[in-house]
């Protein structure tokens, strides 16, 4: 149980376009949804929280314009990395808690992103 | 403010145990986590121990919580070189946040 997925698992794209990446819930409802940024062997840098219908909290230094976060239901986020730069390229990984899981956070897979 | 420290890397042997130890900063922490990232994957949840419990076993995993310390650690009982990864501690702080270490890198020699 608690399966978290990720799509794509992997993009390339051009410097300007813009980049959607979808997280799921595969297996429970997702109450809280989170989207962290790794750099090579670092660790997960927290971008936001976003809460099933609202808002997402962004955490200081995150451009809210640039990484739009979508939490439109239970099972599935979005976040788009808007405009993108060579200087966006990194694992985006996301991570969901949800009722009775004990705070849990139960990771997606990752997506590589580049920018050329 | 809230951190969690972990050594960087650990090298053992193919047989032998492994201790990986993290130290965190929150005395008001309700859950510590140990989780695994390979390679190019996400991490993958591997245990986690409530703040009020001192130790737990699951096979081959011990973890041990030195809360007057604020000490935890993970031991992985003949380290086989499938184990060869990235190790995260977390503590979900009285915040209800979640703060993660760097990550301990484990070298398996065979």
């Amino acid at each position: 149980g608690a399966v978290v997925s990720q799509h794509p698992s992997r993009v390339i794209c051009k410097s300007g376009t813009s980049v959607k990446i979808e997280c799921r819930s595969l297996d429970f409802q997702a109450t809280t949804m989170f989207w962290y940024r790794q750099f090579p062997k670092q660790s997960l840098m927290l971008m936001a929280t976003s809460n099933e219908g609202s808002k997402a909290t962004y955490e200081q230094g995150v451009e809210k314009d640039k990484f739009l976060i979508n939490h439109a239901s239970l099972t599935l986020s979005t976040l788009t990395v808007t405009s993108a730069h060579p200087e966006d390229s990194s694992f985006y990984i996301c991570s969901a808690t949800g009722q009775g899981l004990t705070d849990t956070q139960y990771f997606g897979p990752g997506t590589r992103l580049t920018v050329l | 403010g809230e951190d969690v420290e972990q050594s960087l890397f650990l090298s053992v042997r193919e047989g032998d145990s492994s201790v990986i130890n993290c130290t965190y900063t929150d005395s008001s922490s309700t859950y510590l986590y140990w989780y695994k990232q390979e390679p190019g994957a996400g991490l993958q949840l591997l245990t986690y121990i409530f703040s009020n419990m001192d130790m737990k076993q699951d096979q081959r995993l011990t973890v041990l919580l030195n809360k007057k310390d604020k000490h935890l650690s993970l031991r992985i009982a003949d380290t086989q070189t499938g184990d060869s990864a990235i190790y995260f501690c977390a503590e979900r702080t009285g915040g209800f946040k979640t703060i993660f270490g760097a990550g301990t890198r484990l070298f398996v020699k065979a």
